[in-house]
């Protein structure tokens, strides 16, 4: 199984910081994607990263996959109470269908 | 709504009890994957199915787990004599699979609002 780390495993801000949460493994993937969970839902797709080095922006996220494919990195600007939810990142097993979850960073904004 | 919805959205059962959860993946899309997700984890795979076969099953998935998907739209989740360490919520994703959607790596994967079990 290819292991996926997340850190900080929790991060409770106020609004208007900035923040970073890191995905790494010691194996490389094809490809990371990003996903936000919401309480009581399923999480919901926001990027996926496929070339090493690879910069994505989505408003005020911004996505890097690092350039060896074995980390990803995710940052917030000014970072607003809706942003408030789990992000998980998820990398295709060796069989390519199953996704490989971090166990996530709990993120917390406060007005 | 047109998105992945499964039913019920809670269930509570006691111990031993057995349990089916019913996933309905997005029109047109072939291939199906339920997880399960406890507390402070992430989602971890449990199988997978590209129409009505099942190609993939996790070594999570023990006897007592049973998916099936007979006419390759939505697909069941059965868990019979269910155990205290059964509760979690359980997500089910589609995805379009296929040659539209160029290679399984980047084959975008829809998850429903899940189930969530409590075995008392």
């Amino acid at each position: 199984t290819q292991l996926l780390e997340q850190s900080p495993q929790f991060l409770s801000i106020q609004e208007g910081e900035n923040l970073t949460v890191y995905c790494n493994s010691s194996s490389v993937f094809s490809s990371l994607q990003w996903y936000r969970q919401e309480p009581g839902e399923g999480p919901v797709l926001l990027v996926t990263v496929v070339t090493g080095g690879e910069v994505k922006k989505l408003k005020r996220l911004t996505f890097q996959f690092g350039d060896a494919r074995k980390d990803s990195s995710l940052h917030i600007t000014a970072a607003q109470p809706g942003d408030t939810g789990l992000y998980l990142c998820a990398g295709f097993s060796n069989s390519g269908y199953a996704l490989n979850f971090g166990k996530g960073t709990s993120l917390l904004v406060t007005p | 709504d047109t998105g992945v919805s499964q039913d019920p959205r809670h269930k509570i059962t006691k111990r031993g009890q057995n349990v089916t959860f019913r996933c309905d993946p997005i029109s047109e899309h072939n291939r199906l994957y339920w997880y399960r997700q406890t507390l402070g984890q992430g989602p971890e795979f449990l199988t997978y199915f590209q129409n009505e076969a099942q190609l993939e099953k996790s070594r999570l998935l023990s006897d007592r787990f049973s998916a099936e998907r007979p006419k390759g739209s939505f697909s069941t989740l059965e868990i019979q004599r269910t155990e205290q360490g059964d509760s979690a919520m359980y997500l089910c994703a589609s995805s379009l699979g296929g040659w539209r959607a160029r290679t399984s790596s980047t084959d975008t994967q829809y998850f429903g609002p899940g189930t969530r079990l409590t075995v008392l």
